[in-house]
């Protein structure tokens, strides 16, 4: 079966650093994905990873460690406008199909 | 990135009617797109896999019947609500898939709500 597992709520304050974690448990694997989504927008890509270790991008950053079935979305130097929600997802063998984690809802705090 | 544009943003329509959303990409050809619904607080349901020129493969639990879904064209699938009901009431969001391989992403249009009164 497929299986995807994040935090549900996450809560930081503004110019720190927060890690939101995902592990996943699916018939096949090729690529985890991260995508941010405010509140009634569609999904913004962030990240992907289809080998182990980190990839970083500005603010953001991501690490895969495909043996632990884990990954993580590492957001620095916290803004307000980094409060959304946090998807993980993980795409199959065949690329068919993309599973998503349930989300983590990220609130940034003054 | 590629964009993905999903039209109409939201729609508000009286019970038993159909509503009609459509997904276009517009600076690439996508032969695969998605349909997911998502609830208030809650992660992307996929709802089907759209196939430009064959039919759509429905996840369980989908009435393929009240979902129809066309995909004519290597840039356009529609989603057609039919005898919309109150709790078809939701956020709908597409997402077409663009690249092969390990460098194949997914780029999601905006996202429709549809209120059924």
């Amino acid at each position: 079966g497929q299986n995807i597992d994040q935090p549900t709520e996450m809560t930081a304050t503004e110019g720190a650093i927060v890690q939101i974690n995902c592990t996943y448990q699916t018939s096949g694997f090729n690529g985890l994905f991260w995508y941010q989504q405010h509140a009634g927008e569609a999904p913004t890509f962030l990240s992907y990873n289809v080998l182990d270790g980190l990839e970083e991008k500005g603010r953001f950053s991501s690490f895969l460690s495909r043996s632990k079935g884990y990954s993580y979305l590492l957001l620095k130097e916290l803004q307000m406008k980094d409060s959304a929600s946090y998807l993980c997802a993980v795409r199959d063998n065949y690329g068919q199909n993309f599973v998503f984690g349930p989300g983590t809802r990220l609130s940034v705090l003054p | 990135g590629a964009v993905v544009s999903q039209h109409p943003s939201w729609v508000i329509c009286k019970s038993g009617t159909s509503v009609k959303i459509e997904c276009r990409s517009l600076d690439f050809q996508a032969t695969t797109m998605f349909w997911y619904r998502q609830f208030p607080k809650q992660s992307l349901m996929l709802m089907a896999t759209s196939n430009e020129g064959s039919k759509a493969t429905y996840e369980q639990g989908v009435e393929k019947d009240k979902f129809l879904i066309n995909h004519a064209s290597l840039t356009l699938s529609t989603l057609t609500v039919t005898s919309a009901h109150p709790e078809d009431s939701s956020f709908y969001i597409c997402s077409a898939r663009k690249g092969t391989g390990e460098g194949e992403k997914l780029f999601f249009g905006s996202g429709t709500q549809l209120s059924v009164l």
